[in-house]
């Protein structure tokens, strides 16, 4: 599975919109890209993936380039209890069992 | 549904003792994984089974078994302590596609583990 590359950290008041990038530039062309949450001492939470188009659901928007070699995952109004760590992941899918690979992701502060 | 349930949430071991962590899940998911997450790292795979039955290693399986005689319960079993298993792992289920995991893996909330 290709290698993500993400900022260790990022600050966003809130209510303002949080767009945290993602670089992917050896991703395939069967590769998705998904992004996953911890909240503070909880498991990861899945957010939303992507192959090569836009999409959006009730938790975020995935922008991710023509070329597919980066990604921004957007959160439109963030709150306080959006503070976490955010993993961008690039596998296959379905993926081979053992490659739901977590790097050390964004840590995303949101302030009053 | 409850989702995944892990137990206990913490535990405290001496080295060289054996305890096992259970890990329940009430979706019928076929796909069952076991991670570990050590400060300032992401989470490493651990071992993961694709039904009941089958098991197979992740990144680190060394020190730690595992069975899955249900689709329900996956333990994890650590056969003798040591202090670099000291960790929070968490256990994840999902459906899956072709014997392979899909894109959503629902996460239980963790053990907390130290090794002394």
């Amino acid at each position: 599975d290709a290698k993500t590359t993400q900022p260790p950290s990022m600050d966003c008041a809130e209510g303002r919109a949080a767009n945290l990038p993602c670089n992917h530039s050896t991703i395939s062309g069967n590769e998705y890209v998904y992004w996953y949450r911890q909240i503070h001492s909880q498991g990861p939470q899945y957010i939303i993936h992507g192959l090569k188009n836009n999409e959006t659901n009730e938790m975020a928007s995935l922008i991710i380039t023509e070329d597919r070699k980066s990604s921004t995952l957007i959160l439109p109004h963030a709150t306080l209890r959006d503070t976490a760590v955010y993993y961008c992941i690039v596998r296959v899918r379905p993926g081979t069992a053992s490659k739901l690979t977590f790097g050390t992701g964004t840590r995303l502060q949101v302030t009053l | 549904n409850a989702g995944v349930t892990q137990t206990p949430k913490f535990q405290v071991l001496k080295t060289g003792q054996s305890m096992t962590l259970q890990c329940a899940q009430d979706m019928n998911h076929e796909y069952m994984s076991w991670y570990r997450q050590d400060p300032g790292m992401g989470l490493r795979l651990i071992h993961y089974s694709v039904g009941a039955g089958i098991t197979d290693q992740g990144e680190v399986p060394n020190g730690y078994n595992v069975s899955r005689s249900t689709t329900e319960d996956f333990p994890l079993r650590l056969l003798s302590a040591a202090p670099s298993q000291t960790s929070v792992y968490f256990c994840a289920s999902s459906y899956t596609i072709a014997g392979a995991s899909t894109d959503t893996q629902y996460f239980g909330p963790g053990t907390r583990l130290t090794v002394l």
